[in-house]
């Protein structure tokens, strides 16, 4: 098993510009999210899903739409890029088990000129 | 407000100076307490879950113990290799039943 995989790993853009960070897992489960990490803050949650075809809101989800047309895919899309979304995201997966734990991806380092 | 603290934010141990990490919590309705170790460059990897207060689980140098309000990761005669940092994370009703992740302490085990 891959277990999350994330791509790219390191990704630079310009003010302005449209991306779409890649996340795909092949442990079946239904819960998928997006986080962000930011130097002295906890990770934030972006958007999550609890299925194909649901998605919902975090805790920071301005700038960022999301999909989920399949179990295993979750990507996330920056529609037009700003600096204040230069970070390092993570996309993470679990059983929808209520209190089961996080699997996370590698990462992805953005940053955003 | 929902909040998670962990502290101190650093730590620097000797090999074999064992020490304790802090995470204290201010949520409502706990459905689970999360550890995570997180090495440079890589997500966060699954270390423990606490449930209950007056719960302990132990993993090789490493036990976590969980409070009503707070959860220490206790490390045990530390090697180099333990050096990470250490996310605390919470799963609550008050925070929709999503994880509310502390800031991290850093630890640097010197040979």
């Amino acid at each position: 098993n891959a277990g999350v995989t994330q791509t790219p790993k390191f990704q630079v853009l310009k003010t302005g510009q449209s991306m779409t960070l890649q996340c795909a897992q092949d442990m079946n489960h239904e819960y998928m999210s997006w986080y962000r990490q930011d130097p002295g803050m906890g990770l934030r949650l972006i958007h999550y899903s609890v299925g194909a075809g649901i998605t919902d809101q975090g805790e920071v989800p301005n700038g960022y739409n999301v999909s989920r047309s399949t179990t295993e895919d979750f990507p996330l899309r920056l529609l037009s890029a700003a600096p204040s979304q230069t970070s390092v995201y993570f996309c993470a997966s679990r059983v929808d088990r209520g209190n089961e734990k996080l699997f996370f991806g590698s990462g992805t380092q953005l940053s955003v000129l | 407000e929902d909040q998670v603290t962990q502290s101190p934010e650093a730590l620097r141990l000797q090999e074999g100076e064992s020490s304790s990490l802090n995470c204290s919590y201010t949520v409502s309705g706990l459905r689970g307490l999360f550890w995570y170790r997180q090495d440079p460059g890589k997500g966060p990897e699954f270390l423990f879950t606490l449930y209950s207060a007056g719960e302990e689980k132990e993993k090789e140098r490493l036990k976590a113990t969980l409070t009503k309000k707070e959860s220490f990761l206790h490390i045990t005669a530390p090697k180099p290799e333990d050096s990470a940092t250490y996310l605390c994370a919470v799963q609550a009703s008050s925070t929709g039943n999503q994880f509310y992740f502390g800031t991290g302490t850093s630890l640097t085990v010197i040979p």
